[in-house]
């Protein structure tokens, strides 16, 4: 069966500094993978997808980015992180667009 | 992008069926309707979708207006695991992966 992962669960970080996300697929092959962002009380906004290695769209302008390095790996980065950036980050894969998408458990980033 | 309008809260009563309703007055001929569930400090999980016609599973009921414009998410008996934000979003069967998520009914199930 499929299973997605997401580290760490939960990470405080100072303004400024740098942010890795990891979020990794097993039991699947060329998923589509996507972040998200969900804002306290708030809806969930896409961030990135990618239909394959190497290949990332960005829906939103921001100071993040996205990478894939492996088929089944994606990761969320940042320089800087601004104030703005804490939320609730979701990473979920689908095996075509139109198919249901799911979810890791998430990231609750907070930044101070 | 076609949009959603979802009650913010509804309550239910346990081992009763709650009716979640959804708007969708925008929606194309090509967009299918799909139902997230999130509950609390997780990811969202998929609850059911359909098209047109109505549609069943182990999970939940879905019921599609005639014209489209609006659908109802049927859990036939509440249990306090189903409190959560349920999502209803529309999905273009076009090119189209970006997922337009608004807030939600948050759904609260009382013993």
């Amino acid at each position: 069966s499929q299973t997605i992962h997401q580290w760490p669960a939960t990470l405080v970080q100072p303004v400024g500094s740098p942010l890795s996300l990891e979020c990794t697929v097993e039991g699947t092959s060329n998923p589509n993978l996507y972040w998200y962002r969900q804002a306290a009380g708030r809806g969930l906004q896409l961030l990135f997808y990618s239909v394959g290695i190497g290949q990332i769209s960005s829906e939103v302008p921001q100071n993040l980015s996205a990478s894939r390095p492996q088929d089944r790996q994606f990761i969320l980065s940042s320089k800087k992180l601004l104030l703005s950036d804490s939320g609730f980050y979701l990473c979920a894969w689908s095996v075509l667009d139109l198919e249901t998408q799911y979810f890791g458990p998430g990231t609750r980033l907070l930044v101070l | 992008d076609a949009k959603t309008t979802q009650p913010n809260s509804m309550e239910s009563n346990e081992e009763e069926p709650v009716h979640l309703p959804c708007n969708h007055s925008t929606i194309s001929g090509t967009d299918y309707i799909h139902w997230y569930r999130q509950l609390p400090s997780q990811g969202p999980e998929y609850v059911i979708h359909g098209l047109t016609s109505n549609v069943n599973n182990r999970m939940a009921s879905l019921a599609i207006a005639e014209d489209r414009k609006s659908s109802t998410l049927i859990l036939h008996r509440a249990t306090l695991r189903d409190a959560a934000v349920y999502y209803c979003i529309l999905r273009d069967a076009g090119n189209n992966r970006k997922l337009i998520w608004g807030l939600g009914t948050s759904l609260a199930v009382n013993p």
